[in-house]
């Protein structure tokens, strides 16, 4: 079965750090992406990865960075965390030409 | 990207089939339909993927029309745990369908 894991799933940090939310696939996918989700706003995404150290932005980028320096692994860093980036954090994977992406159980994110 | 249009919910009860339209007015060429199921504080799930007639798989049907502008995810004999937001995407299926805009979906409910 295809996996996709997520550090953390219950995260509270302090406004100002810098936080670092880790995801890890192991199906060799080449894409991988990182969504936020809030009630009433659906998915949106921050960031995506198509390729090792490729990355381009989302909807949403502001506020956040990411990271590929391998190809299973994709983080995505809060520079300095404020309370409007409290939500539900969902990252995913897929391969080019495959019907599906698969995203992890997800991280729910309070910044307080 | 394409954008979608979905009812914000729908409620049934067990053993009835169940249709969620999704209109999508400016689908690209090269845009496949994708469906997901999300259950509260899950990642969203693969249900379905189609680009025109219709595709059946184990889980349920989707049927596209000739000019591909909405399409209808079929559910048949839904069950509670089919309880559930799903979300329709249009997308490039290059990268996994996913550089497009998730809505807020189609919150199902299944009643006894």
């Amino acid at each position: 079965d295809v996996k996709v894991t997520q550090s953390s799933r219950y995260l509270v940090k302090r406004t100002g750090e810098k936080v670092f939310l880790e995801c890890v696939q192991d199906m060799d996918h080449e894409n991988m992406f990182w969504y936020r989700q809030d009630p009433g706003l659906g998915l949106r995404l921050i960031y995506f990865s198509y390729d090792v150290k490729m990355k381009e932005k989302g909807d949403i980028p502001e506020g956040y960075s990411v990271s590929r320096e391998k190809k299973e692994r994709f983080s995505l860093i809060l520079e300095s965390a404020s309370t409007n980036q409290t939500s539900m954090y969902l990252c995913a994977s897929s391969s080019p030409g495959h019907p599906a992406a698969f995203f992890g159980q997800g991280t729910r994110l309070t910044v307080v | 990207l394409a954008k979608t249009t979905q009812p914000i919910s729908m409620d049934s009860y067990e053993g009835q089939e169940v249709n969620i339209t999704c209109s999508h007015n400016n689908i690209a060429t090269n845009d496949y339909i994708t469906w997901y199921q999300q259950f509260p504080s899950q990642g969203p799930r693969f249900i379905i993927q189609g680009y025109k007639t219709k595709v059946t798989n184990e889980v349920a049907s989707l049927f596209i029309p000739a000019d591909r502008k909405s399409s209808t995810l079929s559910l048949p004999r839904v069950s509670l745990s089919d309880t559930a937001v799903y979300y329709c995407l249009v997308g490039a299926v290059n990268t996994g369908g996913f550089k497009t805009i998730f809505g807020a979906g189609t919150r199902l409910f299944v009643k006894a």
